[in-house]
């Protein structure tokens, strides 16, 4: 697609239910980043993906988190035994190998969820 | 740790007015610091900014850095309600691949 596509747009869960939210990037984008923002904080990096190599996980809040691209592509983030605090906006951008120009970063539109 | 300070954090003016949202940053390594204006959820790119000195400028919008003082300065003349959003400042530095966010101006534009 011309954008970053995130789905769902919006996730209503039960604390302790797991939860997957996929972004698919720009197609030959080899960098994807997860990051979330929850209400009045800014945006906090979760994890980078470039291309094959280790991804950067150093945003990862806990355990509960994990996230994985397959194919260098479509990308999953899971968070397990949601808890309430997990409530916040999920996003997603790509950008191409090398990318620091002003077009280079693309972000999707989010997936709120919503932790009951 | 790098840190980006935005102020204020909310701002409410009426139409026409002109508004100075403010950024400063402490970074290992700064590479660029970029504006984005986030309405409902995805950001939108605004400038990037990488020399001290050189302003931008877009339509209503102009932005500054400078890097001896350490902070940027986005300026919207003449605003309208459809300026109402929230504007982040962020800094990418060499020292990591992630983008450091500030957390934001909220501004809200009254007819």
């Amino acid at each position: 697609g011309a954008g970053v596509s995130q789905s769902p747009s919006n996730k209503v869960t039960e604390k302790g239910k797991d939860v997957e939210l996929r972004c698919d990037p720009i197609s030959g984008h080899t960098a994807l980043y997860w990051y979330r923002q929850s209400l009045g904080q800014g945006l906090e990096f979760l994890i980078y993906f470039q291309g094959n190599s280790a991804p950067d996980k150093s945003g990862l809040p806990s355990d509960r988190f994990s996230a994985e691209r397959t194919g260098g592509s479509v990308s999953t983030l899971t968070i397990q035994r949601t808890q309430q605090e997990d409530s916040a906006v999920y996003l997603c951008a790509s950008r191409p190998q090398g990318g620091d120009r002003p077009y280079g970063y693309t972000f999707g539109s989010g997936t709120r969820l919503t932790v009951v | 740790e790098d840190k980006v300070v935005q102020s204020p954090l909310s701002l409410v003016v009426h139409e026409g007015d002109t508004v100075t949202l403010n950024c400063s940053y402490e970074v290992t390594n700064f590479r660029s610091l970029l504006w984005y204006k986030q309405e409902k959820k995805a950001p939108t790119f605004l400038f990037m900014l990488t020399s001290s000195g050189i302003e931008k400028k877009s339509g209503r919008l102009s932005s500054i850095l400078d890097k001896k003082e350490l902070f940027s300065i986005l300026n919207i003349t003449a605003t309208q309600t459809g300026d109402s959003a929230i504007y982040l400042c962020v800094i990418n530095s060499n020292s990591g691949y992630a983008l450091n966010f500030g957390k934001g101006t909220s501004l809200l534009v009254t007819p």
